[in-house]
């Protein structure tokens, strides 16, 4: 069965804190995508890579990086949390065909 | 300052009948169209896919509709069940993009008892 695996489900986390989101897909795909989901916006694309140490900003990369040091592995980073960052986050994979989604993380920042 | 709530759109069917979600796409140049299902607290799961050079494609319970002439896509889902209840995207891929997808807003799917 693939699988894309979020570190964890749900994290709270201080303003100011320095946040690592993980995510580990076992299909050897080549592209990796984090998400951001609020109510009534859908998916927003954050930075996506699609190769070991590429990375493209997505559509609202600010206030985050990433990296992909090893081909199964894809990190988010929030340099310094802040409360507008509040949100589920999603880690999705792809071959050649459909995404697979990990169970997303709920990150609340106080 | 005023501050808008935006509301995602809603379907609601009684339980037996059949559902169709829609959605419309903006760019020409995609090629490859996915819906998927979220169910409360988990990450989308894929449902059915369909390439532009098709117009129907079918899978259980569910069919997927392409009209490119109107950029128009749906999802029918036959004899509706209580375990449909969810949110569906549409998903666009752009020819060339290295599949980002873009992504619809979602719609939301009630089931009536």
């Amino acid at each position: 069965d693939v699988k894309v695996t979020q570190s964890s489900r749900y994290l709270v986390k201080r303003t100011g804190e320095k946040v690592f989101l993980e995510c580990v897909q076992d299909m050897d795909h080549e592209n990796m995508f984090w998400y951001r989901q609020d109510p009534g916006l859908g998916l927003r694309l954050i930075y996506f890579s699609y190769d070991v140490k590429m990375k493209e900003k997505g559509d609202i990369p600010e206030g985050y990086s990433v990296s992909r040091e090893k081909k199964e592995r894809f990190s988010l980073i929030l340099e310094s949390a802040s409360t507008n960052q509040t949100s589920m986050y999603l880690c999705a994979s792809t071959g050649q065909t459909e995404a697979f989604f990990g169970q997303g993380t709920r990150l609340t920042v106080v | 300052g005023e501050s808008v709530g935006l509301h995602l759109p809603t379907l609601s069917v009684q339980e037996g009948d059949n559902s169709i979600i829609n959605c419309a796409y903006s760019n020409s140049a995609s090629d490859y169209f996915i819906w998927y299902k979220q169910e409360s607290g988990k990450g989308p799961q894929f449902i059915i896919d369909i390439r532009s050079n098709m117009d129907k494609r079918q899978g259980q319970r569910v069919t997927v509709l392409l009209n490119k002439t109107v950029k128009h896509l749906s999802l029918q889902i036959a004899a509706t069940q209580p375990g449909d209840s969810a949110v569906y995207f549409c998903a666009e891929n752009i020819e060339g993009s290295n599949y980002q997808l873009i992504w619809g807003a979602g719609t939301k799917l009630i089931i009536k008892p």
